[in-house]
């Protein structure tokens, strides 16, 4: 049963700490999403992308924020540094382009900056 | 810039009635949409997916239908169960050379009552 997997599954830090959280995507999937989900703002797209090269990030706040997928099994999403206002539920998910387009998604990582 | 709406926020409703979930988008320009559910402090699991030149998906008791033209979308379950307690998100696909970015909706909260 092909899933996404996410780590860490909840991650409580101060403010100021790093923050990486990681995703493994479906196996032949080509495309990898990060969203972020809060009680104001729901469900936001920050950054995805395809064969490991970055399509668009113009959801992320730049200066704190990057992702990067250091190969085809591995997407990471780094906070530097971690604020209040990043506590939210981070979620990944992966799709193969072009062949029916469903988002799988992860069981998220649950991130609380104190 | 596309915009979903979910109404009502939250139902109940009585096991064995059918259940209906309305969907409205800004943008018509949509490659696909896609209804997900998600249980409290769970991941997203995705139930249907209508491509733009379809008018509706079926699975089992659930039946999706899209109107471009309108901008809208209905997920209707047949017969529901306390089991279809969930909350429902609708997510609109951009264009499949944006890669398929999903602008959701803020979701319905459902209860089915026994």
């Amino acid at each position: 049963d092909a899933r996404v997997t996410q780590t860490p599954r909840d991650k409580v830090t101060e403010m100021g700490q790093e923050v990486t959280m990681r995703c493994q995507p479906i196996l032949g999937h080509n495309t990898v999403f990060w969203y972020r989900q809060t009680m104001m703002q729901g469900l936001e797209l920050l950054a995805y992308f395809r064969n490991r090269a970055p399509l668009d990030d113009s959801g992320m706040p730049k200066d704190r924020f990057s992702a990067e997928m250091p190969d085809a099994t591995l997407a990471t999403l780094k906070i530097q540094p971690s604020e209040p206002r990043d506590s939210a539920v981070y979620f990944c998910a992966s799709a193969i382009q072009g062949a029916g387009d469903t988002q799988y998604f992860g069981p998220g990582t649950r991130l609380t900056v104190l | 810039k596309q915009e979903v709406t979910q109404i009502p926020a939250a139902l109940s409703v009585p096991e064995g009635e059918n259940l209906v979930l309305n969907c409205s988008f800004t943008d018509s320009a949509i490659y696909n949409l896609q209804w997900f559910r998600q249980d409290p402090g769970k991941g997203l699991t995705s139930l249907l997916l209508i491509q733009s030149s379809q008018r509706e998906q079926t699975s089992g008791r659930l039946n999706a239908s899209l109107d471009k033209s309108s901008g809208r979308s209905t997920l209707y379950i047949a017969a529901s169960q306390p089991g279809d307690s969930a909350t429902y998100l609708c997510a609109v696909g951009s264009s499949k050379a944006a890669g398929n970015k999903l602008t959701f909706g803020g979701g319905t909260r459902v209860l089915v009552k026994p």
